[in-house]
């Protein structure tokens, strides 16, 4: 499978800044997403990160609040706008790869926290 | 109904006995399923996915899906204590694209 690097692995912020993360693979692969896990909680969808397109958000995600990034098949970036200790959570990318099968791998998650 | 369910625990279960893990999931989801082990602080790691009816083994995991019944099931022989971990089940959504849905994970404690 697919080695996934995520930049930064944590983070502490103050509200209404923004931080963008970065999902790094190895090889190129056909569909990356992007994941947040709040506290305790189980893993929900934000979007699918579209190669040179606009991703596909999931209801209750906006672009204005988290805009994505795919200049291409091994990368993309998350940013996280006007934060607020709402947004403390797990954040993760995964990754399919260019097998043509469904399953997902994860990056290692970057750890947000929003004072 | 979510499409996917999970007991939350936690399960406990002594050293070397069988864990069994189970997971309902509803018409929203397709025939492709997943079981995720994420131990606390990491991220999802892959153990199985299953697709069939029946039984699926690997080393000491196996998944067992039931469509009938709609359910998805993980067995973990012979438990150890670097089991103990939160199991994830997950489902591909109908409608295409791919995307996963999580149910809210089992924490799973083997105990020595």
């Amino acid at each position: 499978s697919a080695v996934i690097s995520q930049k930064p692995s944590r983070d502490i912020c103050q509200r209404g800044t923004s931080l963008t993360i970065q999902c790094q693979v190895d090889s190129q692969v056909t569909m990356m997403f992007w994941y947040r896990q709040q506290p305790g909680q189980s893993l929900t969808l934000i979007a699918t990160a579209n190669q040179g397109s606009e991703a596909t958000y999931e209801s209750g995600f906006v672009i204005d609040k988290f805009p994505i990034s795919r200049p291409n098949l091994t990368f993309s970036t998350l940013t996280v706008s006007n934060m607020s200790p709402e947004d403390s959570s797990i954040y993760l990318c995964s990754v399919v790869g260019t097998s043509g099968g469904e399953t997902q791998y994860f990056g290692p998650g970057t750890r947000l926290t929003v004072l | 109904q979510k499409e996917v369910e999970q007991n939350s625990g936690p399960l406990s279960v002594p050293e070397g006995a069988i864990a069994s893990l189970n997971c309902t999931y509803s018409d929203r989801v397709s025939q492709s399923f997943f079981w995720y082990r994420q131990y606390s602080g990491k991220s999802p790691e892959l153990i199985m996915s299953i697709y069939s009816n029946g039984d699926k083994e690997d080393g000491r995991f196996t998944a067992q899906l039931n469509k009938a019944s709609q359910y998805v099931s993980l067995l973990i022989r012979d438990s150890q204590p670097s089991d103990s971990a939160t199991y994830l089940c997950a489902a591909i959504l109908t409608g295409g694209g791919n995307k996963l849905t999580f149910g809210t994970g089992t924490q799973l404690k083997v105990e020595l």
